[in-house]
């Protein structure tokens, strides 16, 4: 079975540009979730999405930050424009789970580092 | 306070040594918790997860939870250098499936 896909894995961007970051998850996994992890920290919930829905985004820096998922598929997060602070691994995971059941297992992709110079 | 605390480490032991990796939480809703492992530049792997308070064993690792001093461990038996890495504690309210980390302990076996 393949995993969640991540891509780029690796992106250098300057303060005030923008980015996006693409996750493909695994098929058939209706939960998608996009942590950031900066280095020396554990994972740092961003958004999750149950299909293409958001169910919790209340960590998510709106006024830069940006995700969707269309079709219940594939889903991108976009930064603009970058500040310093967002320097750091951009982590997708994936679950079969719905809202109604408390755990299932989060796969996790490698990730995409960014540093923002 | 960060509802989820660990020490960050780092811990170097011998091969075959026994490791004990602990937490501590502040939030009393937490009633899920796992342990992921985290190799360098990979993302983490589920390694156990336990539901409310007691022991779970899976070959060389044991996890344990106590609710009434909120406190979670993860023991491994035997490391070996495979199991250098950076081992994640979380927790998991029953109500939003928001999982909460630690920052991550890294571990080094020595052969």
């Amino acid at each position: 079975e393949a995993g969640v896909a991540q891509s780029p894995r690796y992106k250098i961007i300057e303060k005030r540009q923008s980015v996006a970051f693409w996750c493909n998850p695994i098929s058939g996994h209706a939960t998608l979730y996009w942590y950031q992890q900066i280095l020396g920290q554990g994972p740092k919930l961003l958004i999750q999405f149950q299909n293409n829905g958001v169910v919790d985004d209340s960590q998510l820096p709106k006024d830069r930050f940006s995700a969707e998922r269309l079709k219940g598929v594939d889903s991108t997060l976009k930064i603009q424009p970058a500040k310093l602070e967002d320097s750091a691994v951009y982590l997708c995971a994936s679950s079969l789970g719905n809202v109604a059941i408390p755990y299932y297992e989060q796969y996790f992709g490698p990730g995409t580092r960014l540093t923002v110079t | 306070q960060k509802e989820v605390e660990q020490d960050p480490g780092p811990l170097s032991v011998p091969e075959g040594a026994i490791v004990s990796l602990n937490c501590t939480y502040s939030n009393s809703a937490f009633q899920y918790f796992m342990w992921y492992r985290q190799y360098s530049r990979k993302g983490p792997e589920l390694l156990m997860y336990t539901y409310s308070s007691g022991n779970k064993e899976d070959g060389r690792f044991t996890a344990q939870v106590d609710k009434s001093s909120k406190y979670i461990s993860l023991f491994i038996r035997d490391s070996q250098p495979s199991d250098s890495a950076t081992y994640l504690c979380a927790a998991l309210e029953g109500s939003n499936y928001k999982l909460t980390f630690g920052k991550g302990t890294l571990l080094t076996v020595n052969p």
